[in-house]
């Protein structure tokens, strides 16, 4: 069974480092995207960044470029979030997602899109002072 | 604001069927995916690409896609269904991988 367990809750103050982690289990980890997607309280889900952990390639989106790092440990199916300085703003729950790419052809190009089939449970992070 | 656009809420009768849409000019190019998730769960992808259901997923559920406009019908609503829903396609200059929408919370009555 393809599975991702995510690490706990974190509870935090403002200025404070964190790394949640997401380990694979099932599937050749090395051989899929894994995204992270935050959801702050009562909000919608937004894209973060997404990261091969074949290679390491690692891509954000533009809202969280610079605010979180993204990474991965292949040797042991296990990718990571990152903040180097906690804010109260970040309190959310993390998901991770495989990620799998699929496509179109169309007007002589290709057209791929992406999409999560499997989902960790998430971790919840809580950053008050 | 999203570059993909969905109506915050849907109402459904038990039973009836039930039209989700997502906006967007990407979707002019790229195929939609889309994720149910109940209150306290993690999203579960329940349509991605033309119209594909993964494995568990109940063929009540179907995607399709129509100019800026992809589609998640839904036939026969069941009480099971309600749920908020959401979108995810690539941004319209197709340099963002994936964006959300901003999810329809799904009644069903």
């Amino acid at each position: 069974e393809v599975q991702l367990v995510q690490s706990g809750a974190e509870v935090k103050k403002p200025g404070e480092s964190l790394k949640i982690s997401c380990k694979g289990s099932g599937y050749s980890f090395t051989s899929y995207w894994i995204g992270w997607v935050r959801q702050m309280p009562g909000k919608g889900l937004e894209w973060m960044g997404i990261i091969y952990p074949g290679d390491s390639d690692t891509r954000y989106s533009p809202s969280f470029q610079g605010q979180v790092t993204i990474s991965a440990d292949k040797s042991i199916s296990t990718a990571y979030l990152q903040w180097s300085s906690l804010k109260a703003s970040d309190t959310a729950m993390y998901y991770c997602a495989r990620v799998l790419r699929g496509y179109s052809y169309g007007r002589k190009r290709y057209y791929y899109y992406y999409y999560m089939d499997v989902w960790g449970k998430g971790t919840t992070v809580t950053v008050s002072s | 604001s999203s570059e993909l656009t969905q109506d915050p809420a849907v109402s459904v009768a038990l039973g009836q069927t039930v039209r989700i849409t997502c906006q967007g000019d990407s979707l002019r190019s790229y195929y939609a995916s889309w994720y149910q998730q109940k209150p306290g769960q993690a999203p579960v992808l329940v349509i991605y690409g033309k119209n594909n259901r993964p494995s568990g997923i109940p063929d009540r559920f179907s995607g399709s896609s129509s100019g800026n406009t992809a589609s998640l019908t839904i036939t026969g609503a069941q009480a099971e269904d309600e749920a908020d829903y959401y979108c995810n396609s690539r941004d319209s200059s197709g340099n963002l991988d994936v964006v959300f929408g901003g999810g329809t919370k799904l009644t069903v009555l």
